[in-house]
């Protein structure tokens, strides 16, 4: 079972900021915190990660609180392109690459 | 650099038939994994190779296999083909098996 729970639909108006909750609460010390996203039908796309600080690449800012119970994926400028859905999973394991995909957060950016 | 690819991206076949999917990782990287997506079991783990051989294997029965060679291409087969075996089959390719993947297109399998 995914270890991530996300609200299953949101919605951003164009040109705003889209912030994507995630609940990890059973997160593991040495567990990472990846998000993807995937537009329909193509392979997911890696945005961002974090283990304990906030980061932040030029797609998206990673927010993760100090209790690593729950993390915020920021997209500063949404446009409709980044109309996708969007996974939170947190990496089991020290050692191995498995990927538990939850259901994910379906973000629908409007004009 | 390129991307993951992988080969073909659609493909038809009908029950019973057993069919073989490629996956050629990005340059320099030695771990490939494969997932299954479907709209009812959305994107699940099938199995880990590193360095040629299996680190870890999902929940699917014997009829999925993979493999990878010595310069990491994987390939996975499925034998005995069901209908719920149609599917989107990813793969998804990084330099050790804890760093960030890579995934690529996919390759849409369709079972008749």
């Amino acid at each position: 079972d995914a270890k991530t729970t996300q609200p299953p639909s949101m919605d951003c108006a164009e040109g705003r900021a889209a912030n994507l909750p995630c609940n990890h609460s059973t997160i593991s010390g040495n567990e990472y915190v990846y998000w993807y996203r995937q537009i329909h039908s193509q392979g997911p796309q890696y945005i961002i990660h974090g283990l304990k600080n906030n980061e932040t690449n030029e797609m998206a800012s990673l927010i993760i609180t100090e209790d690593r119970k729950s993390s915020t994926l920021i997209l500063p400028h949404a446009t409709l392109r980044d109309t996708a859905v969007y996974y939170c999973i947190v990496r089991v394991g020290s050692n191995t690459g498995k990927l538990i995909f939850g259901q994910g957060t379906t973000l629908q950016v409007k004009p | 650099k390129a991307g993951v690819t992988q080969t073909p991206r659609y493909l038809i076949k009908t029950r019973g038939q057993q069919v073989t999917l490629s996956c050629s990782p990005i340059s320099g990287h030695r771990s490939v994994s494969w997932y299954q997506q479907t709209p009812g079991q959305g994107l699940q783990f099938l199995f880990e190779y590193f360095s040629e051989t299996q680190r870890n294997k999902g929940n699917f029965p014997g009829r999925f296999s993979g493999r990878q060679f010595s310069n990491s291409r994987s390939e996975m087969n499925v034998s005995t083909l069901e209908l719920g075996d149609s599917a989107l089959y990813l793969c998804a390719s990084s330099t050790q098996n804890t760093d960030t993947q890579y995934f690529g297109p996919g390759t849409r399998l369709t079972v008749l």
